[in-house]
């Protein structure tokens, strides 16, 4: 069974730094691309970022260009972002979602279940 | 950046009843669009990629349409556990995706 488990989620001042961690399993987590997406609360998805299936390439939103880092192990099938410079506007449920390729189509056929990063004073 | 635009943003229905939602993008995608569903404190759901496919386990009652810049979709006959808000998302930038800014259906 495919699962992801994000997890680093929390309070965190303006300015300050997290962490966030998606464990997967169930898969070869090796083979697959792998972004990020964010909900701000009672607001629709936003991607965040994307890392190729071996971490060669690399891809920001915007709002995060600069602040935020994707990365991932594939020897410990985990995906991370390192979210720095963080603001209020930032607050959201971050999920980890696994991209699909099937037959030239790119789909997110399986997500996390979500980590709430709050960033307030 | 594609944009992507949903209408209608909220949506009011009755079980039994038909219903489409439309989404609708900045520039032509070709069929590059997938469809999620998402309940209440719960992850988005795949129910459809490539525009018309079905992804696995999902109810035939789901429906996808469309090509370029119009897509459509379409629960043929809603039941009680379909309330929910539905994303489309465009994945033509694939690196780059983007999303409709969500269509809530309720109750009516």
């Amino acid at each position: 069974e495919v699962q992801l488990v994000e997890s680093g989620g929390g309070l965190v001042q303006p300015g300050g730094s997290l962490r966030l961690s998606c464990a997967a399993s169930g898969f070869t987590f090796s083979s697959y691309e792998m972004n990020w997406v964010r909900q701000a609360p009672g607001k629709g998805l936003e991607w965040v970022s994307y890392i190729s299936s071996s971490g060669s390439t690399i891809y920001y939103a915007d709002s995060v260009k600069g602040r935020f880092t994707i990365s991932r192990d594939n020897a410990k099938n985990s995906l991370y972002l390192q979210m720095n410079s963080l603001r209020a506007e930032d607050t959201a449920v971050y999920y980890c979602a696994r991209a699909k390729v099937y037959r030239g189509w790119y789909f997110f056929d399986y997500w996390g279940q979500g980590t709430l990063v709050t960033v307030s004073s | 950046d594609i944009q992507m635009t949903q209408s209608p943003s909220s949506l009011s229905a009755s079980v039994g009843d038909r219903v489409t939602i439309t989404c609708r993008a900045s520039q032509s995608i070709s069929s590059y669009l997938n469809w999620y569903q998402q309940k209440p404190g719960k992850a988005p759901k795949l129910l459809i990629y490539a525009a018309s496919s079905l992804q696995s386990g999902v109810p035939s009652r789901f429906s996808g349409s469309g090509s370029g810049t119009d897509f459509t979709l379409t629960i043929s006959s809603l039941q009680p556990e379909d309330f929910a808000t539905y994303y489309c998302q465009q994945s033509y930038s694939t690196l780059r995706v983007t999303f409709g800014q969500g269509t809530k259906l309720e109750i009516k």
